[in-house]
């Protein structure tokens, strides 16, 4: 029971175009969501987040969407860059788990950004 | 120090044999996570510390997985009598506070078990 999917493994995408990566959950008393970023051979890096009562948020090149009745929340990057090659994890959390905080993460997206 | 830092960052064990992993998290964070990652998977919930208190342990697969944090700071996963199914990478991760903040990851320690 995979209560957050990230469909899609790969994405290929060209240098300065945009890369739209994808996370659908199931559980609705899922409150915050995070994107991590992981190189080889490192741990996940935070890259942004959402609140439930937010539909958007912008950090730069990068942007999270919500959507709350479809369940369904996508990062933007544009302008994709070949650094931003890497596997990327969408995480949810919930206040119901007793406010831990912990996290439920996706299978995650690898994405080529290719020069 | 500047970041979450793990230790061994590798280790091989034969299948039976007890070992440790070890966690240093961001000084001054309360809140502190362990995480099992498997090939092509996202990490996986293990355990949950608020400062020195197992506040959330229901991730950790079975009795042979056991997580202390003595001092509210550094904190140690014990795996007993290891199995071949238990090789994957560990990950801890540490928070500020923990709700709603986001988690600060090590690099890992990648346990074998031959």
């Amino acid at each position: 029971d995979q209560q957050v999917k990230q469909n899609s493994p790969s994405l290929s995408v060209q240098e300065g175009r945009i890369s739209i990566l994808n996370c659908d959950y199931t559980n609705s008393m899922f409150d915050y969501f995070l994107w991590y970023k992981k190189y080889p051979a490192e741990g996940p890096t935070f890259l942004i987040s959402i609140s439930s009562i937010k539909d958007k948020n912008e950090d730069g090149r990068f942007t999270v969407f919500l959507n709350k009745s479809a369940k369904h929340l996508s990062l933007h990057i544009v302008p994709s860059q070949p650094g931003d090659s890497a596997v990327y994890f969408c995480a949810a959390s919930d206040h119901g788990s007793g406010n831990t905080g912990k996290l439920i993460f996706g299978q995650g997206t690898t994405l080529q950004v290719k020069p | 120090g500047a970041g979450v830092s793990q230790t061994p960052s590798n280790k091989v064990t034969e299948k039976g044999k007890y070992v440790e992993l070890r966690c240093d998290p961001i000084s001054g964070h309360t809140a502190l996570y362990w995480y099992r990652q498997s090939l092509g998977q996202g990490p996986e919930f293990l355990i949950y510390f608020q400062g020195t208190g197992a506040a959330d342990d229901s991730g950790l697969p079975n009795d042979r997985f056991f997580a202390v944090r003595p001092e509210g700071s550094v904190s140690t996963l014990k795996i007993q009598r290891t199995e071949r199914g238990d090789s994957a990478v560990y990950l801890c991760a540490s928070s500020p506070q923990g709700l709603n903040t986001e988690a600060f990851f090590g690099q890992g320690t990648r346990l074998t078990v031959v």
